[in-house]
């Protein structure tokens, strides 16, 4: 089955403790990309990534890092994780030529105390 | 990316016929005109995409007036499970340089019965 799968779905943890989101295709999509969703903001991107090695911010990078060594995977990163980082987070993919027709995941749930 | 504009909410009744606009005074000459549909706590699905004129899938159709400055979302005979938020976005989706699409607070459809 044609998915992107997430981990966790969901997340407590607290201020300036290091975690790392998982995200995978298998699809062979070129693009991927991290999104945050926020009450009364919608989804914003965070970062996206045209290829393998390939990495560029989005919206709100601040705070994340992401790195995609394998075309399959493209993790984020939370070097210190803070309150405000807290929020509904959603990794999504699109083959070359129709990057428009993204893919999602089904959200990791992060609450950072 | 060309900026969306789309109404916050809207409501209907099962059965009915439901257009929803989105405005894109700015569209680009290569851009695509793309809808999603989201469910809460899931992650976006992409419904329908055009550049012009109608496109009709399974589930909506997409009508672009000849200067493509506004778009028309039609959900046939809504039901219950249609309830969800739409977003519009405007963008070329095809080349290699960068993506970074705008999803905006989209709009909200309630579907009563």
């Amino acid at each position: 089955e044609a998915q992107v799968t997430q981990n966790p779905r969901y997340l407590i943890t607290v201020t300036g403790k290091k975690l790392t989101v998982t995200c995978s295709q298998n699809m062979n999509h070129e693009y991927m990309s991290w999104y945050r969703q926020d009450p009364g903001l919608g989804l914003r991107q965070i970062y996206y990534s045209m290829n393998v090695e390939v990495t560029d911010k989005g919206d709100v990078p601040e705070g994340y890092k992401v790195s995609r060594k394998e075309k399959r995977n493209f993790p984020l990163i939370l070097e210190s994780p803070s309150p405000n980082q807290t929020s509904l987070y959603f990794c999504a993919s699109s083959p070359k030529g129709s990057y428009n027709e993204q893919f999602f995941g089904p959200g990791t749930r992060l609450t950072v105390l | 990316l060309a900026k969306t504009t789309q109404p916050i909410s809207m409501d209907s009744y099962e059965g009915q016929e439901v257009n929803i606009t989105c405005s894109h005074n700015n569209i680009a000459t290569n851009d695509y005109i793309t809808w999603y549909q989201q469910f809460p706590s899931q992650g976006p699905r992409f419904i329908i995409q055009g550049y012009k004129t109608k496109v009709t899938n399974e589930v909506a159709s997409l009508f672009i007036p000849a200067d493509r400055k506004s778009s028309t979302l039609s959900l046939p005979r809504v039901s219950l499970s249609d309830t969800a938020v739409y977003y519009c976005l405007v963008g070329e989706g095809a080349s290699g340089g960068s993506y970074i699409p705008t999803f905006g607070r989209g709009t909200s459809l309630i579907v009563h019965p």
